[in-house]
């Protein structure tokens, strides 16, 4: 399957601090990523869909301002947590579409974020 | 109701016995059916991708999706310690679409 490389693999920063978590497709192009936020033993939560060359569309009640998204290229999407906070500590995961029609998706191997 | 209702487990199973997973959904215009699987820590792994309805097998995995009774199941033959982790299926509107999530099921195969 086709590679999706998220780095980086965990993160500890100070409240008040940014953290930016990058997404790569290594082996294809991405017009179309998603980010996504994962909770211990719970299911994925997509926050975001991002599309190179354009502003991102995010879920409701994700903060557009807190989260930024950034996909400049056809193989990099960024995640910059703003000003974060302890409740921002999460599991953070980026995928990418692939195949003729855009119809598979595949994941990065997450970010692990902890904010003291 | 969620859109996407799948048992969260956990499923234990001993070695070498099938597992049996499923998931039901609400949506009919559901038309990607995927099945992930995810380790602890760890991001989904792409497992079965299945185009509306039908059985798919691919190893020891085969999934079926039947479209009219808006239920989907993977099952996994001859299962393997290695297969312990959360089941997680992924269905999709349309290509390009984002996926809607079932809660995952966590499989325990035990030696």
């Amino acid at each position: 399957g086709a590679v999706v490389s998220q780095h980086p693999s965990w993160v500890i920063c100070k409240s008040g601090t940014s953290v930016k978590i990058e997404c790569r497709s290594l082996d294809f192009q991405a017009t179309t990523m998603f980010w996504y936020r994962q909770f211990p033993k719970q299911s994925l939560m997509l926050m975001a869909t991002s599309n190179e060359g354009s502003k991102a569309t995010y879920e409701q009640g994700v903060e557009k301002d807190k989260f930024l998204i950034n996909h400049a290229s056809l193989t990099l999407s960024t995640l910059t947590v703003t000003s974060a906070h302890p409740e921002d500590s999460s599991f953070y995961i980026c995928s990418a579409s692939h195949g003729a029609s855009n119809e598979k998706l595949f994941f990065g191997s997450g970010t692990q974020l902890s904010v003291l | 109701q969620k859109e996407v209702e799948q048992d969260p487990g956990p499923l234990s199973v001993p070695e070498g016995a099938i597992v049996s997973l499923n998931c039901t959904y609400s949506n009919s215009a559901f038309q990607y059916f995927m099945w992930y699987r995810q380790y602890s820590r760890k991001g989904p792994e792409l497992l079965m991708y299945t185009y509306s309805s039908g059985n798919k097998e691919d190893g020891r995995f085969t999934a079926q999706v039947d479209k009219s009774s808006k239920y989907i199941s993977l099952f996994i033959r001859d299962s393997q310690p290695s297969d312990s982790a959360t089941y997680l299926c992924a269905l999709r509107v349309a290509a390009g679409n984002k996926l809607t999530f079932g809660g995952g099921t966590r499989v325990l195969v035990k030696p």
